[in-house]
C-alpha cells in the first residue's frame, strides 16, 4: 500500500519568512496529488492539484508545488508567508485510476505576525 | 461547486449507547462518498467510502459501520460504542471522473 509521509510536523515562522512543506510518497505508478489546507474554525479545501503537465503547478493564495518525479516528491511552497497562512496543510496521492486517496498525517504551521 | 452538510457538529455520548452520523451532499450526483476519522498529528484515516447506493467499503475493521440510503445521502453508525469511537468525523465527497475531494465540516464525538 502507498504510504505518504510529511516530515515536518510543526512549522513556526514570523510573516514575510519563505515556507517549503515537504511530502514524499511511495508508490511506484502514476500518481495525482493534491495539497489540502484546513484553516482554523473551517473546513478542508483544496489548496492545489497536480495531474499531468507543467510539474510547477500554483494554487490559491500565492502557494505553488513541485513535483519531482524522480524524488517521488510534492513540496509546498510559498516565497512569502502571511499570518492569515496559519493552518494545517496536508498532502494527499491517489493512484491514478483510484478514487482512495492517502493522506499524509499533517503539518501544522503557525505564523506570527 | 459542491456542498457538505453534517451534523450534528459535536456530540457526547456514553460508552454503549447507539451512533448515527448523517452526510448529505448538495451540487453534485452520483458522487463517491468517504467518511474519515481525523486524529491531531495523524492525518485522515480513511473509514468507508462508498462508489453508489448501497455500496460500501470498508477500509478499516472497527465498531463502525457505514450506509448509504439516497444518492446523496451517507450515515456512519455503531450500536454501542466504545471509548475509541471519540474523535473527529469527517465527510467528504468526490464527483464522478474527479479525484479533488470535498470535505464537511466534521462532527466532534465525544465517548464518556
Amino acid at each position: 500500500a502507498q504510504s505518504v509521509s510529511q516530515h515536518n510536523h510543526h512549522v513556526i515562522l514570523s510573516e514575510a519568512a519563505s515556507l517549503e512543506l515537504g511530502c514524499n510518497y511511495s508508490y511506484g505508478g502514476t500518481v495525482n496529488l493534491f495539497w489540502y489546507v484546513q484553516y482554523p474554525g473551517q473546513h478542508l479545501q483544496l489548496l492545489l492539484k497536480y495531474f499531468s503537465g507543467d510539474p510547477l503547478v500554483k494554487g490559491i493564495k500565492g502557494f505553488e508545488a513541485e513535483f519531482i518525479k524522480s524524488k517521488f516528491s510534492f513540496n509546498l511552497r510559498k516565497p512569502s508567508v502571511q499570518w492569515s497562512d496559519t493552518a494545517e496543510y496536508f498532502c494527499a496521492v491517489n493512484p491514478r485510476g483510484s478514487y482512495i486517496p492517502t493522506f499524509g498525517r499533517g503539518t501544522s504551521l503557525i505564523v506570527h505576525p | 461547486s459542491q456542498t457538505i452538510h453534517q451534523w450534528p457538529a459535536t456530540l457526547v455520548q456514553p460508552v454503549g449507547s447507539p451512533l448515527s452520523l448523517e452526510c448529505t451532499v448538495e451540487g453534485t450526483s452520483n458522487p463517491n462518498l468517504y467518511w474519515y476519522r481525523q486524529a491531531a498529528g495523524r492525518g485522515l484515516q480513511l473509514l468507508f467510502y462508498s462508489v453508489g447506493i448501497g455500496q460500501i467499503s470498508s477500509e478499516v475493521p472497527q465498531n463502525l459501520s457505514a450506509s448509504r440510503p439516497q444518492d446523496r445521502q451517507f450515515i456512519l453508525s455503531s450500536k454501542k460504542l466504545l471509548l475509541s469511537d471519540s474523535g473527529f468525523y469527517l465527510c467528504a465527497s468526490t464527483s464522478t471522473g474527479t479525484y479533488e475531494q470535498y470535505f464537511g465540516p466534521g462532527t466532534r464525538l465525544t465517548v464518556t
